[in-house]
């Protein structure tokens, strides 16, 4: 757990603006996402990538972006297309290499808060 | 796609007592199958997992069962101290391939342990 950062960890967004939540990991992971999850509700995905340079879609993607330009780093952003933003965002990373383990081991969350 | 479901939804128990959640999911396919607890604004926690190759297994105060034929698997905890007050989630995945398989978690269990 200790090697997945998310900052910040409490993020406030007037409507209309777009703001990026970052995710850094230091295990040599080769897979990271992002989750939504409000209260009283389980894990949603948003959007998952395998390796650098390449991502794609979850469950929930719309009004999201992402990138993955270097294995450490997943930030995503949070878009004024996405209508009800108000969330716990959770980062994720798994090694999700051939006879490894699936386990993800996630950061500790950034709260973003609508004003 | 899979689909999992949890329950019960809430699970209060006296300390010293069993608490038992139970979940099931719906791909034959999925093979791996996390728990993770989650304290309240905290991110969540692998408490144990396991594989469609074992029918049970155990740390400590916590164990896991599964029953491929049936599609479910279940978590156990024993003598339950007020620690252990916490949200669990449950996890499928169709995992250790080169090929992406969703992590499809469960709506979670709210546990409350009175001392």
């Amino acid at each position: 757990d200790g090697g997945i950062t998310q900052s910040p960890k409490y993020l406030f967004r007037k409507e209309g603006q777009n703001v990026t939540l970052s995710c850094e990991q230091n295990l040599n992971h080769d897979a990271m996402y992002w989750y939504r999850q409000d209260p009283g509700q389980g894990l949603r995905l948003i959007y998952y990538s395998q390796i650098v340079n390449d991502f794609q879609k979850g469950d929930i993607a719309e009004g999201y972006s992402v990138s993955r330009e270097k294995k450490e780093s997943f930030p995503l952003t949070v878009t004024s297309a996405q209508k009800n933003p108000t969330a716990f965002y959770l980062c994720a990373s798994s090694p999700r290499t051939v006879g490894s383990s699936d386990t993800q081991y996630f950061g500790p969350g950034t709260r973003l808060t609508v004003l | 796609g899979e689909n999992v479901e949890q329950h019960p939804s809430t699970l209060s128990v006296q300390e010293g007592d069993s608490a038992v959640i139970k979940c099931t999911y719906s791909d034959s396919a999925s093979n791996y199958f996390p728990w993770y607890k989650q304290e309240l604004g905290k991110r969540p926690q692998l408490i144990i997992d396991i594989r469609s190759n074992v029918g049970e297994k155990k740390d400590q105060r916590i164990a896991v069962t599964l029953n491929k034929t049936a599609k479910h698997f279940s978590l156990h905890i024993t003598e339950t101290q007020p620690e252990d007050s916490a949200v669990y989630f449950c996890a499928a995945i169709v995992g250790g391939g080169t090929s992406y398989g969703k992590l499809t978690f469960g709506q979670g269990t709210i546990l409350t342990v009175h001392p």
